[in-house]
């Protein structure tokens, strides 16, 4: 299995801030990774796919990126509506993993 | 519009077995590259990949879960089934149905999630 591993789990932010997330996959998945933003009780949404391509709909201060085995998803601006649970998800072989998450909380 | 809607019972004993239903709308399982996959959540921890079924009926699952999980479709339904046997307690969790976007191993949108409680 393909282990995604997330950094770091939590991080406390203002409002403006520029928030970068970490995801290190245990081998190499090309471009095949996903983040999806949860918010408590609900289900995730998707942001990115293919490591830097933004879904529709999804506001341009997310971006993704890569190097190698190491993934980031950047928050350019932090905004209100962005606190929330952040995961990382590989695609390119089954079983298909997640990272353990990242919740970005209120400073 | 895509929309996805699990239902199933809310809780269940040891050892039953777990029968979800995915109730889908806004795409067909029978168009080349569409898929529907399960997704679960236990309560304060991250997600894990279940099963997905595609337009061709191919078929893959968790290997850790492979020996108690089937998956599968009904195309005049609109609906993907999953069964889980003995289930434990261990197993309570959220569990998710979502949209497998087409060509790609990524999932967009998901169901609203059904909450599955295992006690006797």
């Amino acid at each position: 299995d393909i282990q995604m591993t997330q950094s770091p789990s939590s991080v406390s932010a203002s409002v403006g801030d520029r928030v970068t997330i970490t995801c290190r996959a245990s081998q190499g998945i090309s471009s095949w990774l996903a983040w999806y933003q949860q918010k408590p009780g609900k289900a995730p949404k998707l942001l990115i796919y293919a490591a830097s391509t933004l879904q529709s709909g999804v506001p341009s201060r997310f971006s993704g990126s890569e190097s190698g085995t190491d993934f980031t998803l950047t928050i350019s601006s932090l905004q209100p509506e962005d606190f929330a649970t952040y995961y990382c998800q590989q695609g390119t072989s089954f079983p298909l993993t997640f990272g353990g998450g990242t919740k970005v909380e209120i400073k | 519009q895509i929309t996805l809607k699990e239902s199933g019972p809310t809780l269940v004993k040891p050892t039953q077995t777990l029968t979800l239903t995915c109730t889908f709308s806004g795409f067909s399982l029978t168009t080349t590259g569409v898929g529907v996959g399960w997704i679960r959540q236990p309560p304060g921890k991250s997600l894990e990949w279940l099963a997905i079924v595609y337009w061709d009926d191919d078929k893959r699952y968790s290997p850790s879960l492979k020996s108690r999980l089937t998956i599968t479709k009904d195309t005049s339904k609109n609906q993907v089934v999953l069964t889980m046997t003995n289930m434990d307690p261990v197993d309570t969790a959220t569990y998710y149905c979502a949209h497998r976007m087409t060509g790609k191993n990524y999932f967009d949108p998901w169901g609203q999630g059904t909450l599955v409680t295992v006690s006797s």
